[in-house]
């Protein structure tokens, strides 16, 4: 089945600095990924919708700015949280569409800003 | 924009005993509807899914779930739970175009020995 990788998954970084985080489909190409946030014990919420070869879609209430989206390839979308702070402590969260409508999900990466 | 509700934040079951874990959705045409399920700090797995035909899908892991149009539901069942099945339920729509999917608040499952 389609995999999607995610790296690193956990980190811990200090206020104001930046942190990337790369996801990756594994067996399959994906022009388009979606990255979600999840807050402990909440649902996934959308953050930005992830295109290859051109620019990221976010939803509203995002800060484009301060999560940068880049798709730089078929197998791989990163997302930077620049001027990280401890509110952007979360768990993120990629996934891949499939063939058949489902999506296919990274296991995670804990984001921990100190 | 379609939406999901899932009215229970927390169920707990024995192990062996039935369960039943609810999902509403709002979408004004077909819906697309999905489970996952997430254990703590992993990502999510799909565990199955309705695009059209027999209203009861079957699923890994023994689940299976039915929509019910005039309801607005696809319940997720499982006739026998087991310890491991333990773990935090989302029941997601999908548009036709699979680029906005959404997911309900979770339900989270706690198995008693």
């Amino acid at each position: 089945g389609a995999v999607v990788s995610q790296h690193p998954s956990w980190v811990i970084c200090k206020s104001g600095t930046s942190v990337k985080i790369e996801c990756r489909s594994l067996d399959f190409q994906a022009t388009t990924m979606f990255w979600y946030r999840q807050f402990p014990k909440q649902s996934l919420m959308l953050m930005a919708t992830s295109n290859e070869g051109s620019k990221a879609t976010y939803e509203q209430g995002v800060e484009k700015d301060k999560f940068l989206i880049n798709h730089a390839s078929l197998t791989l979308s990163t997302l930077t949280v620049t001027s990280a702070h401890p509110e952007d402590s979360s768990f993120y969260i990629c996934s891949a569409p499939g063939s058949s409508y489902e999506q296919y999900f990274g296991p995670g990466t804990r984001l921990t800003v100190t | 924009a379609q939406s999901v509700t899932q009215p229970d934040i927390h169920i707990t079951v024995s192990e062996g005993a039935s369960l039943e874990l609810r999902c509403n959705y709002s979408y004004g045409a077909t819906p697309y509807l999905f489970w996952y399920v997430q254990s703590p700090g992993q990502g999510l797995q799909l565990l199955l899914k309705y695009f059209s035909g027999d209203t009861l899908v079957q699923g890994i892991k023994g689940f299976e779930a039915e929509f019910k149009r005039s309801q607005s539901s696809f319940n997720l069942r499982k006739p026998s739970v087991h310890w491991s099945d333990a773990a935090e339920y989302f029941c997601a729509v999908g548009a036709y175009n699979n680029n906005d999917m959404r997911f309900g608040a979770g339900t989270r499952l706690t198995v008693k020995p």
